[in-house]
């Protein structure tokens, strides 16, 4: 069973902060790496999908990094604003399946 | 988002009946996705199709069944509902697998409550 494993759990920082993630995975059958932004009683958006190593991608204050000889993925917030609050997930699409796995989420609290 | 319509929204039903949840599209995705969602575990995959009849198990499929008869129709079945399987349950779809690139797009979720 594929671990795709998120740090830290849970984050508070202060408006104008700016913060990252970590999401972990196995590196072997590697395909794509997806990030997706949920908000408290929405459904989850897709923020970026990433495939090669070392793709940067870039959303307004939003990016994220891949590296997948080493199994990870940075996301990153400049300048935190309070709508920047929601849950953070990463996923793992590892094989030729169409399967994701995701993870359990980083939950970002950014106070005004 | 991608015309994705989820029915019931709310459902209360007791331990021991069926249930069917419904995941409509109107975007011609050819994958659909149903997955739960549990307090401390994240979104986890129930079953999935990549075509009109085709499915495939995901990591929680024990207790659950799936039908896909049309392109735009993915149902999702609990044959006799236990507790366990109270939950917030979404769907998803996209044009093409995860691992071409291609993100998925959620509906906006059913709860089902089983007492």
């Amino acid at each position: 069973i594929l671990n795709v494993e998120q740090s830290p759990q849970s984050l508070h920082v202060q408006e104008g902060d700016s913060t990252n993630f970590t999401c972990s995975f196995p590196s072997s059958n590697f395909y794509a790496l997806h990030w997706y932004r949920w908000e408290t009683a929405k459904s989850p958006e897709a923020l970026f999908v990433m495939t090669l190593n070392g793709d940067e991608k870039k959303k307004g204050r939003i990016s994220a990094t891949l590296n997948t000889k080493e199994g990870y993925s940075y996301l990153y917030i400049k300048g935190s604003q309070p709508e920047d609050s929601a849950t953070y997930l990463c996923a793992l699409g590892s094989s030729n399946t169409g399967k994701l796995i995701f993870g359990q989420g980083t939950t970002l609290q950014v106070k005004p | 988002d991608a015309g994705i319509t989820q029915s019931p929204r709310h459902k209360v039903t007791e331990t021991g009946t069926p249930v069917t949840l419904r995941c409509h599209q109107t975007e011609n995705h050819r994958y659909m996705y149903w997955y739960r969602q549990d307090p401390g575990h994240g979104l986890r995959l129930i079953h999935y199709s990549y075509g009109v009849k085709d499915t495939d198990k995901g990591e929680v499929s024990d207790g659950y069944s799936v039908s896909r008869s049309k392109t735009e129709d993915f149902l999702l079945t609990l044959e006799s509902a236990t507790s366990s399987q109270t939950s917030v349950y979404f769907c998803a779809t996209a044009n093409r697998g995860p691992q071409e690139g291609q993100p998925q797009h959620f509906g906006d979720g059913t709860r089902l409550s089983i007492l």
